[in-house]
């Protein structure tokens, strides 16, 4: 399966400011996604980020809030602009992993965002 | 619109067997049933999946039943690290509230 990492793990930020996470992946793949778990909430998503092409992002999420980045197929970023406290959240990465006719996704550790 | 409906929460005695279920009467022919667990404070982990044949891994066995409108995600010997956040998802990426399971010893 696909290893995740994200960085930072954790931060706290003052309203206002923005926050740039990372996403690095051992292996090339095509698709990663971008989750915000807000908290006691479950993962709802914001973005899709395909390389060479803009994020698609669903409904209620625009990309001045949440610019993305995905310059290669092991990498990518998100921007958190502009954060308020209803920003705090868990924000989490995940990759599509085609395997044995079927897809699976995995998930990275998250990077848990507080503001304040 | 998560497609699936889970029992919010579950009990299971540490050594049992523990039988989630999930719903999914609109599921559609192309469509797999995907379950995922998040313990506390970690990303979600990648449990199994299927179409429409029973499925069994190192971790779980998943019943799907032959209309394919409900399943059920079996942990056979239940441990206390299994407590978690169960999620059974069929709509690609669409997360639902989940069924929180505790293991108690």
């Amino acid at each position: 399966s696909a290893v995740i990492s994200q960085k930072p793990s954790r931060d706290i930020c003052q309203r206002g400011t923005s926050l740039t996470i990372q996403c690095q992946v051992d292996s090339q793949v095509t698709m990663m996604f971008w989750y915000r778990q807000q908290p006691g909430q479950s993962l709802t998503l914001i973005a899709t980020a395909n390389q060479g092409s803009e994020a698609t992002y669903e409904s209620g999420f625009v990309i001045d809030k949440f610019p993305i980045s995905r310059p290669n197929l092991t990498f990518s970023t998100l921007t958190v602009s502009n954060m308020s406290p209803e920003d705090s959240s868990i924000y989490l990465c995940s990759v599509e992993d085609f395997r044995g006719g079927s897809y699976e996704q995995y998930f990275g550790p998250g990077t848990r965002l507080t503001v304040t | 619109d998560a497609k699936t409906t889970q029992p919010t929460s579950m009990d299971c005695a540490e050594g049992r067997a523990a039988n989630l279920p999930c719903n999914h009467s609109t599921i559609s022919g192309n469509e797999y049933v995907y379950w995922y667990r998040q313990i506390h404070s970690q990303g979600p982990q990648y449990i199994i999946h299927g179409l429409k044949n029973n499925e069994t891994n190192e971790m779980a066995s998943l019943i799907i039943t032959e209309d394919r409108k409900s399943s059920t995600l079996i942990l056979p010997h239940a441990t206390l690290r299994d407590t978690a956040v169960y999620y059974c998802i069929v709509s690609y990426f669409v997360f639902g509230p989940g069924t929180r399971l505790s293991v108690l010893p």
